[in-house]
């Protein structure tokens, strides 16, 4: 699976909209890029994943770039509910093409959403 | 919202003693995971189950590990022989498909935390 690249932490105001990017150089060209994030002392929460469009849900944005190499995940109106550690993950695949679900966590980025 | 509940929240166990971690996945979910996450440390994958047998797993998932579904609604994490270093954070998840496909995204249980001492 590929690599990613987080920032270790990152402050955002309540009411504003937090950016998270990730670096994903080396994806491959079928490899999707996920984001989970993980509010301490839980397991871990899916959040949005995409291929190459922007995709968007009801908890936040995932902006790609044209030659996917790097993304920006987008909390429009973050909460204090929304301070976790949050996972960019490229893949699972493995040689067949498809995967059950090896999903590679890295550290993270820890956002910090203050009053 | 369906979720995925584990059972106990918190277990000590001795070294050396067997320990099973039980977990109640989403119940139209077909694909079941096993990670866990010692304190400070990543999530780490350890199996992944399809099917009634292991699909994938990891180093970690040594011998010392098993994993089955007794009927149809639990799945467990066996460890036969618990050793200080399996302290950790278990986390159970369920799948509707396989996670490389679109709309088939990992959900989390809460965790069991696992105390060996």
């Amino acid at each position: 699976d590929a690599k990613t690249t987080q920032p270790p932490s990152m402050d955002c105001a309540e009411g504003r909209a937090a950016n998270l990017p990730c670096n994903h150089s080396t994806i491959s060209g079928n490899e999707y890029v996920y984001w989970y994030r993980q509010i301490h002392s839980q397991g871990p929460q899916y959040i949005i994943h995409g291929l190459k469009n922007n995709e968007t849900n009801e908890m936040a944005s995932l902006i790609i770039t044209e030659d996917r190499k790097s993304s920006t995940l987008i909390l429009p109106h973050a909460t204090l509910r929304d301070t976790a550690v949050y996972y960019c993950i490229v893949g699972p695949l493995n040689a067949g093409g498809t995967s059950y679900g090896k999903l590679t966590f890295g550290q993270g980025t820890i956002l910090t959403v203050h009053p | 919202e369906p979720e995925v509940t584990q059972t106990p929240s918190h277990q000590v166990t001795q070294m050396g003693q067997e320990v099973i971690l039980r977990c109640v996945p989403i119940s139209n979910h077909l694909y079941f995971y096993w990670y866990r996450q010692i304190l400070g440390q990543k999530v780490e994958f350890l199996v992944s189950f399809y099917n009634n047998e292991i699909s994938e797993k990891s180093e970690i998932f040594d011998d010392q590990f098993s994993v089955e579904r007794p009927d149809g609604s639990n799945f467990t994490l066996k460890i036969r022989s618990t050793k200080l270093e399996d302290s950790a954070m278990y986390f159970c998840a369920s799948s509707v498909g396989p996670h490389s496909s679109y709309n088939s995204p990992l959900h989390f249980g809460n965790g069991t935390r696992l105390t060996v001492t």
